[in-house]
C-alpha cells in the first residue's frame, strides 16, 4: 500500500525548534516532499528529498531514510507565521500521495 | 519559482449548475496537471491526471462524466463540475509540474499548486 502517516497536531513556542515525522509504507515512491498549507490556501512546496539524508534550506530541513520510510521536516526558529498545515507527499513517476498534513501552532 | 492560477478564486452555484475552473501555467509548459480536492480540515484527494493532447486520467471514485477536463494547451488545463451538487461544494486545487525546476528529481518533477478555487454548491 501507500499509507502516509504523520502526526495530527503539534504546538511549539516561538522561537523554538520543531520536528515533524513522517513514515510511509511503500516501494513505489520515487522522492518525498515537503509542503506548507496556511488555511485556506494551496500548499506552497518547500522541500524534497530523493536520496537518504538531510536537506538544509534555511530555517528549514527535510531528512529521509528510504530503507526506514521515514522523514521528517525539521523548522528552526519558529515564527508566528510558520502556524499552518504542513503535508509529507510521496512521489512517485505517476503522482504525489498525500499524508493528511500535521497542523502546527506557534504559541507566542 | 513557477507559477500556476487558478480562475475562479471562488464560486457559488445553484444545484443543478456546471461550473468550469481553468488551471494555468503561467512561466513554463506543463505537460501533465493534476486536479485535487480537499474538504474541510483533510488532506488533498487526487481527482485526475491532466495529460496534454490526450484523455485525463481519473482516480477511483471519481466520475469521469461529472468531472470533464480538458487540457488542450501546454499551459491550460479545465475542470468543468457538471450537474454540480452540495456534496461537490470543496477546495478544488490545481497543480502542474515543471520538468525544468532547479533541484527537480529525474522521475518525479516538483508539483507546483494553483492558488485553488472554493466551490460553494447551494
Amino acid at each position: 500500500g501507500q499509507n502516509i502517516d504523520q502526526p495530527t497536531e503539534m504546538t511549539a513556542t516561538e522561537g523554538a525548534i520543531v520536528q515533524i515525522n513522517c513514515t510511509y509504507q511503500t516501494s513505489g515512491f520515487n522522492g518525498l516532499f515537503w509542503y506548507q498549507q496556511h488555511a485556506g490556501e494551496a500548499p506552497t512546496f518547500l522541500s524534497y528529498n530523493v536520496l537518504d539524508g538531510l536537506e538544509e534550506k534555511g530555517r528549514f530541513s527535510s531528512f529521509l531514510s528510504r530503507s526506514k520510510g521515514y522523514s521528517y521536516l525539521l523548522l528552526k526558529e519558529l515564527q508566528m507565521k510558520d502556524s499552518a498545515s504542513y503535508l509529507c507527499a510521496g512521489g512517485s513517476a505517476r503522482q504525489l500521495t498525500f499524508g493528511s498534513g500535521t497542523q502546527l501552532t506557534v504559541l507566542p | 519559482g513557477a507559477v500556476v492560477s487558478q480562475h475562479p478564486s471562488w464560486v457559488i452555484c445553484k444545484s443543478g449548475t456546471s461550473v468550469k475552473i481553468e488551471c494555468r501555467s503561467l512561466d513554463f509548459q506543463a505537460t501533465t496537471m493534476f486536479w485535487y480536492r480537499q474538504f474541510p480540515k483533510q488532506s488533498l484527494m487526487l481527482m485526475a491526471t491532466s495529460n496534454e493532447g490526450s484523455k485525463a486520467t481519473y482516480e477511483q471514485g471519481v466520475e469521469k462524466d461529472k468531472f470533464l477536463i480538458n487540457h488542450a494547451s501546454l499551459t491550460l488545463s479545465t475542470l468543468t463540475v457538471t450537474s454540480a451538487h452540495p456534496e461537490d461544494s470543496s477546495f478544488y486545487i490545481c497543480s502542474a509540474r515543471d520538468p525544468l525546476a532547479s533541484g527537480g528529481p529525474t522521475s518525479t518533477d516538483t508539483q507546483y499548486f494553483g492558488p485553488g478555487t472554493r466551490l460553494t454548491v447551494l
